[in-house]
């Protein structure tokens, strides 16, 4: 079955150093989006993309970045971890950019900066 | 920008009565709404939608929520609670300025006692 995959699923890492996050979807799916959730927030948009080579900015990107070259996977990037990145942040995608096509969630990974 | 209001951050409901979760919405254009439900330490599941069609959707579990554009309002409702529906609810507006990525609500803690 296809499926979105999320890798690791905990990672604790120290304030400073890089981390990097991978997602990987079977869909063939050309649209894929980076969340985060903390409590009482909700999840927030980091990071979309519409396809091969696109990026676009979320509503929380600061100090975030992702890149796109195949359309199976988003990795995302933390180039220097801060404590404020604490949280556990779920991968995301679709078929179809219109609202009729389901969006499909990954297991999420929990991140902690220490 | 389009968002949506989570009216109650928690609520308990006994056993095999009714359930109300409420959301408001803002949106400068008809909206898709959503309701996704995350039980601890899993992953998102898509409830119901709403995407211009009939206003009362029916979703999986026996719930349902009925979209009314004169209240703005997208409550989720379910006629009878069951001990496996504690979880945590978020209400969902989808965003075309960013890729149809979801704009989600804080969340509802829904509390069911024996």
């Amino acid at each position: 079955d296809a499926e979105i995959t999320q890798s690791p699923r905990h990672k604790i890492t120290e304030t400073g150093r890089q981390v990097t996050l991978a997602c990987h979807q079977t869909w063939n799916h050309n649209n894929m989006f980076w969340y985060r959730q903390d409590l009482g927030h909700g999840l927030r948009l980091i990071h979309y993309s519409y396809g091969v080579q696109d990026t676009n900015k979320g509503e929380v990107s600061d100090g975030y970045s992702v890149s796109r070259s195949n359309t199976e996977d988003l990795p995302l990037t933390l180039e220097s971890a801060a404590s404020s990145q604490t949280s556990v942040y779920f991968c995301a995608s679709k078929e179809g950019l219109a609202d009729n096509y389901e969006q499909y969630f990954g297991p999420g990974t929990r991140l902690t900066v220490t | 920008a389009q968002s949506v209001t989570q009216l109650d951050s928690h609520v308990s409901v006994s056993e095999g009565t009714p359930v109300l979760l409420r959301c408001n919405y803002s949106s400068s254009y008809s909206p898709s709404l959503f309701w996704y439900v995350q039980h601890p330490n899993k992953g998102l599941q898509l409830l119901l939608k709403y995407t211009s069609a009939a206003t009362l959707v029916k979703g999986i579990n026996g719930f349902e929520a009925e979209f009314k554009k004169s209240e703005t309002s997208f409550h989720l409702t379910k006629p009878s609670a069951h001990m496996s529906d504690a979880a945590e609810y978020f209400c969902v507006v989808s965003d075309l300025n960013s890729g149809y990525a979801l704009n989600f609500g804080k969340g509802t803690s829904l509390l069911v006692t024996p």
